[in-house]
């Protein structure tokens, strides 16, 4: 069965620090797509990327990158220059391109970023 | 503007009623789902529908009932059998297997 772990339960920075959240995943499928949201205060999930499993190509939006690695099956998240606004809990998903889609879409258990002015 | 929307935002219930939560997207999405998380937690998936007339359970689908009787509309019932319901519902919907886009959620409290 597929899997997402997310080690990093809490982490705390400083404004203008760089920070990586790790994201950890396991399946069995060859075509599989991995996701980061972002969930503010005020509960609302926001999509941030979708990965498929054949674009390994980093990706940078603004301060935001992502490093995907088939290799050592991770996925992940760089905020450049945190801001207080980056404050919330990161999710990362793994959607397998099976037939039965929807019960394949797994979540990890989430990171809660601090950023302290 | 097409979304997801949830209602009602704050949802307060007695013990053993019954009360349910409304989910509309406008995204002409075919799959829906429905999360819960708790205080401190990952979500986890409630129930989940493919196409119209057609759910499946997820992994804490106890206690829960759905109906998907449009596109547009998943909602969800929190029934007398739930022992713990308090906790933020939140809905969603996708195209297949692609991202799941998330409504802003609902928050029930069990008095």
């Amino acid at each position: 069965a597929q899997k997402v772990t997310q080690a990093q339960t809490e982490i705390s920075v400083v404004e203008k620090e760089d920070v990586t959240l790790d994201c950890v995943y396991e399946t069995r499928d060859t075509t599989y797509y991995l996701f980061w949201y972002k969930q503010p205060p005020s509960g609302e999930l926001v999509f941030l990327i979708r990965r498929n499993s054949f674009d390994e190509q980093n990706e940078i939006s603004g301060r935001y990158s992502w490093n995907f690695q088939k290799s050592t099956s991770s996925f992940n998240f760089t905020i450049t220059a945190s801001q207080v606004v980056d404050s919330a809990v990161y999710f990362c998903a793994l959607s397998e391109a099976g037939d039965n889609y929807g019960q394949n879409f797994v979540f990890g258990p989430g990171t809660r970023l601090s950023v302290l002015p | 503007d097409g979304g997801i929307t949830q209602s009602p935002k704050y949802l307060f219930r007695k013990e053993g009623q019954n009360v349910t939560l409304s989910c509309e997207q406008n995204l002409n999405h075919d799959a829906m789902y429905w999360y819960r998380q708790d205080p401190g937690q990952g979500l986890r998936l409630i129930y989940y529908s493919q196409i119209v007339n057609d759910f499946q359970k997820g992994d804490i689908a106890e206690g829960y009932s759905v109906s998907r009787e449009k596109k547009e509309s998943f909602p969800l019932t929190v029934t007398s059998a739930q022992k713990n319901p308090t906790a933020f519902y939140l809905c969603a919907s996708s195209i297949d297997v692609l991202e799941q886009f998330f409504g802003p959620g609902t928050r029930l409290t069990v008095l």
